[in-house]
């Protein structure tokens, strides 16, 4: 089963509107990491927010992490048609006594002009 | 740089037979992990890798084999190719352990049809 789940499962904006995207999941982590893929590409890395930590920006985009919900949430500022893209969470997880990354099933985004 | 490179971009094979997806990546990374990606099903973890000759398994391994002979390299057998294998499948990297040392670098991913 999927550690994280992203919500909602599509999100449709205008271009220059705010995205807001939620990752929920089920055990205790060190840290969680958002991910983007464009249509048939392979996924990039967006930023990592460690178990410590509550919010973390990076242009803009800010993560925020609530480890007594288990969630965290994506926002998107100022969003660009560019930013047309799934967006996935991760998770690190110790499962069978190994150490292992997983993404839940992600959050279609499109940025209409 | 190349990152992490993966052939073929595209494979159709008929049930039953075997095929490896290749992946090598040019970082130097440590870590090595085959991820498939099914519609509504977000990524999968298949096989990973922390170093040269260790591999573990993920979440979804039955019909995979992998190995690890070299840093660099790191292949995904299907060994009797069945329908339900038909999925993109990623291959990624990572400096350290996934997760204590940061990202993941991506693939383009392979797209593999099985009839």
């Amino acid at each position: 089963s999927q550690q994280g789940e992203e919500d909602p499962q599509a999100l449709s904006i205008q271009e220059g509107e705010n995205a807001t995207m939620n990752c929920s999941y089920k055990t205790s982590i060190n840290n969680l990491q958002w991910y983007r893929q464009n249509s048939g590409r392979g996924l990039v890395h967006l930023i990592l927010i460690r178990s410590n930590e509550r919010e973390k920006h990076s242009g803009r985009l800010r993560v925020t992490l609530d480890t007594s919900k288990k969630s965290s949430s994506l926002l998107i500022t100022a969003s660009r048609a560019a930013d047309t893209a799934s967006y996935f969470c991760a998770t690190d997880a110790w499962r069978d006594s190994s150490y292992k990354l997983i993404f839940g099933s992600g959050t279609r985004l499109l940025v209409r002009p | 740089n190349a990152g992490v490179t993966q052939t073929p971009k595209f494979q159709v094979l008929k049930t039953g037979q075997s095929m490896t997806l290749q992946c090598a990546q040019d970082m130097n990374h440590e870590y090595m992990s085959w991820y498939r990606q099914d519609p509504g099903m977000g990524l999968r973890l298949i096989h990973y890798s922390v170093g040269a000759g260790i591999t573990d398994q993920g979440e979804v391994p039955n019909g995979y084999n992998v190995s690890r002979s070299t840093t660099e390299d790191f292949p995904l057998r299907l060994l009797s190719a069945a329908p339900s294998q038909t999925s993109v499948y990623f291959c990624a990297s990572s400096p350290g352990l996934a997760g204590n040392t940061g990202e993941l670098f991506f693939g383009e991913g392979s797209r593999l049809t099985v009839l």
